[in-house]
């Protein structure tokens, strides 16, 4: 199957400061979707982006299909951006995604 | 976006006993639900894919027998552990697409299991 692989795995941030996660995939994918998961568990959609950029407020995402990464931009992070951010892609088209290993982020105040 | 809704948000259970868990589409209609499993500090696992009317599709090493999962209408599939066990204790978690986002998920809120 496919290889999901993304960093870095931790990073802390000082609040206000800027940031990018990478998202590597080892194969064409159909659907590639960020999510942030909140500290309850709760998985927030950030992006739905198989390719081309996205921006949304804060935050922004380009996946580059072609050579199969994606980023995620965060600007001027505040507290609230911390936990954990998921890549999750489709393979073969039929919305079984395969998810990354995350990246746990810590913005301190 | 769509709105997704598990339940029980928690629960607790004796070894050998078994637990039922919700996930209902509550904006939308799904013909297809997923299940996934995540343990502590780890990533989110497909367990299977559930289908309306059909049976549902096992991933590679998830027991069909152990994972019950039934899927009898538009909007509810269910997943039953069974003769649940102390490593069974995870947080699962529902997703659905609205066909209003055909390729975009959307997951529930997650149940969290323990097993005494």
């Amino acid at each position: 199957g496919i290889q999901v692989e993304q960093s870095p795995p931790d990073l802390i941030l000082q609040e206000g400061a800027n940031s990018t996660l990478r998202c590597n995939f080892s194969d064409s994918v159909n659907n590639l979707q960020w999510f942030h998961q909140n500290p309850w568990g709760q998985l927030i959609n950030l992006f739905y982006i198989p390719s081309g950029t996205k921006q949304n407020g804060r935050l922004s995402a380009t996946t580059v299909a072609t050579e199969r990464y994606s980023l995620l931009y965060i600007s001027s992070s505040q507290t609230t951006d911390s936990g954990v951010y998921f890549c999750a892609v489709d393979e073969y088209g039929n919305n079984r995604l395969a998810f990354g290993k995350g990246n746990q982020v810590v913005v301190i105040p | 976006g769509a709105v997704v809704s598990q339940h029980p948000s928690r629960v607790i259970c004796k070894s050998g006993t078994s637990v039922k868990i919700e996930c209902r589409s509550l904006d939308f209609q799904a013909t297809t639900m997923f299940w996934y499993r995540q343990f502590p500090k780890q990533s989110l696992m497909l367990m299977a894919t559930s289908n309306e009317g059909s049976k549902a599709t096992y991933e590679q090493g998830v027991e069909k027998d152990k994972f019950l999962i039934n899927h009898a209408s538009l909007t509810l599939s269910t997943l039953t552990v069974t003769s649940a066990h102390p490593e069974d204790s995870s947080f699962y978690i529902c997703s659905a697409y609205s066909q209003g986002y055909p390729h975009e998920q959307f997951f529930g809120p997650g149940t969290r299991l323990t097993v005494l």
